[in-house]
């Protein structure tokens, strides 16, 4: 079973610092990432992907980090505004069953 | 523009009803999913297909239902044997395993359905 782990039901972070947002997961065979962000009431929209080939992908505000070895990876948004207060979904791709991590929730105090 | 339509937007349901919830698609991609919210949760996967006339169970299919009877549309009914079918339900799609952007997932914007 290809599990992704959220282990942060939520974070608060102070607007113009930096929020890291973690992601572990287990079995090795599909090494693709993207992460999500989810307002309420709304489907949620693609933000930024990493594969296997890579260990950082940087796009504006965010980046995310991909550790192989420990099976980990984080998303960085930096500076912090906020409108990026949401839901944060990191994803597994390279499977036809696509599961979602159960999420963060981001809150940027003002 | 392209996108997916999912409706209705709102639905009320009493007990024991079956209830279908309409997804569309027109971004001629082969593969969709339907994916269920509740409160603090996060997305479960209740079916998904990848090519017309074939779909297959996700992690909580019991009480649904679904069909794939032409490509732009996968709707999904929710049985009276769904035992807590209050929640955020959301389509979406990708263009498929093997094509570019597969792992990206298009969602509409999701259809409330609440059970009275």
């Amino acid at each position: 079973d290809q599990q992704v782990k959220q282990n942060s039901p939520s974070l608060s972070v102070q607007e113009g610092r930096i929020s890291i947002l973690n992601c572990d997961y287990t079995n090795s065979m599909f090494d693709y990432f993207l992460w999500y962000k989810k307002y309420p009431a709304e489907g949620p929209t693609f933000l930024i992907s990493i594969s296997s080939i890579k260990d950082k992908n940087e796009d504006g505000r965010f980046t995310v980090f991909l550790n192989k070895s420990a099976k980990h990876l984080s998303l960085h948004i930096v500076p912090s505004q906020p409108g990026d207060s949401a839901v944060y979904f990191c994803f597994r791709g390279g499977n036809e069953k696509l599961t979602f991590g159960t999420g963060t929730r981001l809150t940027i105090i003002p | 523009d392209g996108g997916i339509t999912q409706s209705p937007k709102y639905l009320f349901r009493k007990e024991g009803q079956n209830v279908t919830l309409s997804c569309e698609q027109n971004l001629n991609h082969d593969a969709m999913y339907w994916y269920r919210q509740d409160p603090g949760q996060g997305l479960r996967l209740i079916y998904y297909s990848q090519i017309v006339n074939d779909f297959q169970k996700g992690d909580i299919a019991e009480g649904y239902s679904v069909s794939r009877e032409k490509k732009e549309s996968f709707p999904l009914t929710v049985t009276s044997a769904q035992k807590n079918p209050t929640a955020f339900y959301l389509c979406a799609s990708t263009p498929g395993q093997g094509s570019s952007g597969a792992n990206v997932l298009t969602f509409g914007a999701g259809s409330r359905l609440t059970v009275l």
